[in-house]
């Protein structure tokens, strides 16, 4: 079992639709979980951050995350063509100096329709 | 916006053949990662740099890979021999240092995209 479990799709929606993303992790010394996303070809980006279980909110995207189930989610509202990309979640293990490692699901690859 | 600069973008070498690639942080960043990431996978790590020091590289195959960032800034991974196997996106990332009860947030750069024939 890989310590970052993640549904990598293809996951296709209309325009305006809901989305929801979700990731499993095994690990429980994990301390930050964050949500990237990466367009065809590029790096990936920061999308959303956070160290602790609740909600976090940031526009139409919201993090949720679990620490007693193991268990992280990203929202997108009103979903846009120009949400189309794969999602990433990755998980961060402190590694000193302020620093961490992170452990990344295989990601999810999202297509919008317009 | 600061970004992590990496070159080249894509590169297309022989199996054999030795390779490198470039890294430039966002400048004051004193944490600087390398990643693979294979095509339809999530971007591992192989090797994490504070300031010139290697913090860990316990995931880098040392047998032909090797990494360096001699004056704390820039940082270069080399592949030699490289092996079909080889095949992925490079990407590096960085980070700057953390307080005592902080920690901050990672940046990649574009990547570079290698392949071995």
């Amino acid at each position: 079992q890989k310590e970052v479990e993640q549904d990598p799709g293809p996951l296709s929606v209309p325009e305006g639709a809901i989305v929801s993303l979700n990731c499993t992790y095994s690990n429980s010394a994990f301390q930050y979980f964050m949500w990237y996303r990466q367009y065809s070809r590029k790096g990936p980006e920061l999308l959303m951050y956070t160290y602790s279980s609740g909600n976090k909110e940031d526009g139409r995207f919201t993090a949720q995350v679990d620490k007693s189930s193991k268990y992280i989610s990203l929202f997108i509202r009103d979903s846009q063509p120009s949400d189309s990309a794969t999602y990433l979640c990755a998980m961060g293990l402190n590694s000193g100096a302020g620093s961490y490692q992170l452990t990344f699901g295989k990601g999810t690859k999202l297509s919008v329709i317009p | 916006e600061a970004e992590v600069a990496q070159s080249p973008r894509y590169k297309i070498t022989e199996k054999s053949q030795a390779v490198a690639f470039w890294c430039d942080p966002i400048s004051g960043h004193a944490t600087l990662y390398w990643y693979r990431q294979i095509l339809g996978q999530g971007p591992e790590l192989l090797v994490q740099f504070q300031d010139e020091s290697v913090v860990d590289d316990s995931q880098l195959p040392k047998d032909r890979f090797s990494a360096e960032r001699l004056k704390g800034v820039d940082s270069t991974l080399k592949i030699q021999p490289a092996e079909l196997g080889d095949s992925a996106m490079y990407l590096c990332a960085s980070s700057s240092p953390g307080g005592a009860t902080t920690t901050t947030k990672q940046y990649f750069g574009p990547g570079t995209r290698l392949t071995v024939t």
